[in-house]
This record gives C-alpha cells, sequence and structure tokens, in this order.
C-alpha cells in the first residue's frame, strides 16, 4: 500500500538557519505530494503541493520538489523564524480524481522549533 | 465563522460515558472526514462522507459512530470508549480535484 516516511523529529534550529525535512514516499501510481503545516494548538493547513514530476511547490518561503526518480519530496527553507515553529506533514494522494472524494496518506509528523 | 469549525475543543470522558463531537465546513465542501491523531503516529483516516453517504470506514471500531446529516455538519457518536481512544480528532472537508482538504482545529479527548 501507499506509504509516507518523513524524518523524525523534533528538530531545533536557531534563527535564520536552512532547514531541510526529508520525505519520501511509496505509491502504485503517479500521486500529487503534499506539505501541511500544524500550528499549536490548531488543524492542519495545507503548506504547498505539487501534483507531477518536476513540480515544484511553494508557500511562505517554503519549497518542495516532486523527485519521482527518487520518490521525495523534502521539504526546504532558506531562513527559518521562530514563527515556523510547527509540526509538519508530508502526504500524498495516490486516487485519480473523483470528486470530493480525495484520501490522503500521512507521514508521523516533524515537530520544529526554531530558537531566537 | 469561516473555515471548518470543531466543538468541542477538549472533552475528557469516562468509559461509561456517551459524547459526540461536531464538526461545520463553511466552505460549501461536499466531502467530510474524520481523523485520529496520536502521538508519534501517522494521521488516521477514520471515516470519509461524500455528499452525505459514507464513502469510507476504515475499520473504526463500532465504539465510533459517524453522523451527515447534511453536507455541511458531520458529527462522530462516542460510547464505552477505551483509554486508548485518547486522541485529536480531527475532521476535514474537500471540494476540488487538487485533493486538497482543509482541517478543522481538533478535539483533544481524553478518556479517563
Amino acid at each position: 500500500g501507499d506509504s509516507v516516511t518523513q524524518m523524525e523529529g523534533p528538530v531545533t534550529l536557531s534563527e535564520e538557519a536552512f532547514l531541510t525535512i526529508n520525505c519520501t514516499y511509496t505509491a502504485t501510481g503517479y500521486p500529487s505530494l503534499f506539505w501541511y503545516v500544524q500550528y499549536p494548538g490548531e488543524g492542519l493547513q495545507l503548506l504547498l503541493k505539487a501534483t507531477k514530476a518536476d513540480d515544484k511547490g511553494s508557500n511562505k518561503g517554503f519549497e518542495a520538489t516532486y523527485r519521482k526518480e527518487t520518490t521525495s519530496f523534502h521539504l526546504e527553507k532558506g531562513s527559518v523564524q521562530v514563527s515556523d515553529s510547527a509540526v509538519y506533514f508530508c502526504a500524498l494522494s495516490d486516487l485519480p480524481s473523483n470528486f470530493g472524494n480525495e484520501k490522503l496518506t500521512f507521514g508521523t509528523g516533524t515537530r520544529l522549533t526554531i530558537i531566537p | 465563522e469561516t473555515g471548518v469549525t470543531q466543538t468541542p475543543r477538549h472533552l475528557v470522558m469516562g468509559m461509561t460515558n456517551k459524547k459526540s463531537l461536531k464538526c461545520e465546513q463553511h466552505l460549501g465542501h461536499n466531502a467530510m472526514y474524520w481523523y485520529k491523531q496520536s502521538a508519534k503516529k501517522p494521521l488516521e483516516l477514520m471515516f470519509v462522507y461524500n455528499f452525505k453517504e459514507q464513502t469510507e470506514n476504515n475499520s473504526v471500531p463500532s465504539r465510533f459512530s459517524p453522523e451527515c446529516p447534511n453536507s455541511s455538519h458531520l458529527f462522530l457518536h462516542l460510547h464505552t470508549l477505551q483509554p486508548e481512544d485518547s486522541a485529536l480528532y480531527l475532521c476535514a472537508s474537500s471540494q476540488d480535484v487538487a485533493y486538497e482538504q482543509y482541517f478543522g482545529p481538533g478535539t483533544r479527548l481524553t478518556v479517563t
């Protein structure tokens, strides 16, 4: 079945450091890939997505590139801020488009803490 | 209210209690989902409703009973739960073909 593996946390970085959170996946088809972020006390929010190979998703200074050859979707940010402290989830959706019935497979989440 | 809301935000219940979680979406979506989020485990999809019809039940124990009276509301009825059911229960909704789901803030459930 489908699965998502992301690096174990917690990850602690200093402000303005470079961030990489690794994510690899296993899927039978051609999945869409996502990064979600969960800030303290809140639900998950979509951070960025990519729907086909070599696509790059980006938002709020975060980027991730869909690498089919390495089945990876690593999250990067050049200079992190304290406000980026959150839990980050990598996810995939491997179903063909079925209006309103998409299913996501999530990784375990990586807790990121940025210290001033 | 906008987006996806969930009530209550926190719930403590005994193993013999009956309680319900409520989710409401104000996005005009047609699909709604219940997830369970436990520490150090991936999010677990529990139920999916599409146009008020249940389309997915991920082998969830019968002590969890979902109800979807309309496309905007989703309930999770709880009875005779176990301590291992303590978790954050997240509701989500979706509409478009880009697989994007919008999540509520969750209900933190503690079973004593």
